[in-house]
């Protein structure tokens, strides 16, 4: 079973940094692009950005460019998501997906819960 | 960046009913649009891809189409388990956006 299990959410301050992590298990982790999407509260899907297989590859939207960086283990078959200058614009749920074909995510976490407030 | 639109944002439907959500691009994008389920505790699952073809283990009630900027999504027959938000995502160029989203709910 392909699983995904989000970890490193909770209560940050404005200014601070978090580190999200995503354990993959269930697929081959280094054959797949990942990704990081996130939905603040009562509002929609919003796409953070993807890391190829070999993380040679990153792209991000670029409103968040400069404040998360997506990275991968292989050996620990582990996404990252380093974030940054945290403002309350960025409490959400944070989710990781897998990138199957047709860059569809075709499957997720249940997502990690940030909140950013003093 | 590429904007989604969907419409309506909110649908009250019955159940056994055909329902279709619209999602308009802010420019053509080549058929290259996704669509995904979001039940209310969170859990989000892929329904279709590339506009028309149905993801592994997705119910045939559930149907994709269109072209150019203008795409739909079409169920045929609401099921209970059916009633939740439905967001379109275009992967046309990047980045990746999603529209806004629909939510079906029980009339």
């Amino acid at each position: 079973e392909v699983k995904l299990v989000e970890s490193g959410g909770g209560l940050v301050q404005p200014g601070r940094s978090l580190k999200l992590s995503c354990a993959a298990s269930g697929f081959s982790f280094n054959d797949y692009w990942m990704g990081w999407v996130r939905q603040a509260p009562g509002k929609g899907l919003e796409w953070i950005g993807e890391i190829n297989q070999d993380s040679s590859t990153i792209n991000y939207t670029p409103s968040l460019k400069d404040k998360f960086t997506i990275s991968r283990d292989n050996a620990q078959n582990t996404l990252y998501l380093q974030m940054s200058k945290l403002g309350s614009e960025d409490t959400a749920i944070y989710y990781c997906a897998r990138a199957g074909s047709s860059y569809l995510m075709d499957a997720w976490g249940q997502g990690a819960s940030v909140t950013v407030s003093s | 960046d590429i904007q989604m639109t969907q419409t309506p944002s909110s649908m009250p439907a019955s159940l056994g009913e055909r329902v279709t959500i619209s999602c308009r691009a802010s420019q053509g994008i080549s058929n290259y649009l996704n669509w995904y389920q979001q039940k209310p505790d969170g859990t989000i699952k892929p329904l279709i891809y590339y506009t028309s073809n149905l993801q592994s283990g997705v119910p045939s009630r559930f149907s994709g189409s269109g072209s150019g900027t203008d795409y739909s999504l079409t169920i045929s027959s609401l099921e209970p388990e059916d009633f939740a938000m439905y967001y379109c995502q275009q992967y046309d160029s990047s980045p990746w956006t999603f529209g806004g989203g629909t939510k079906l709910e029980l009339k």
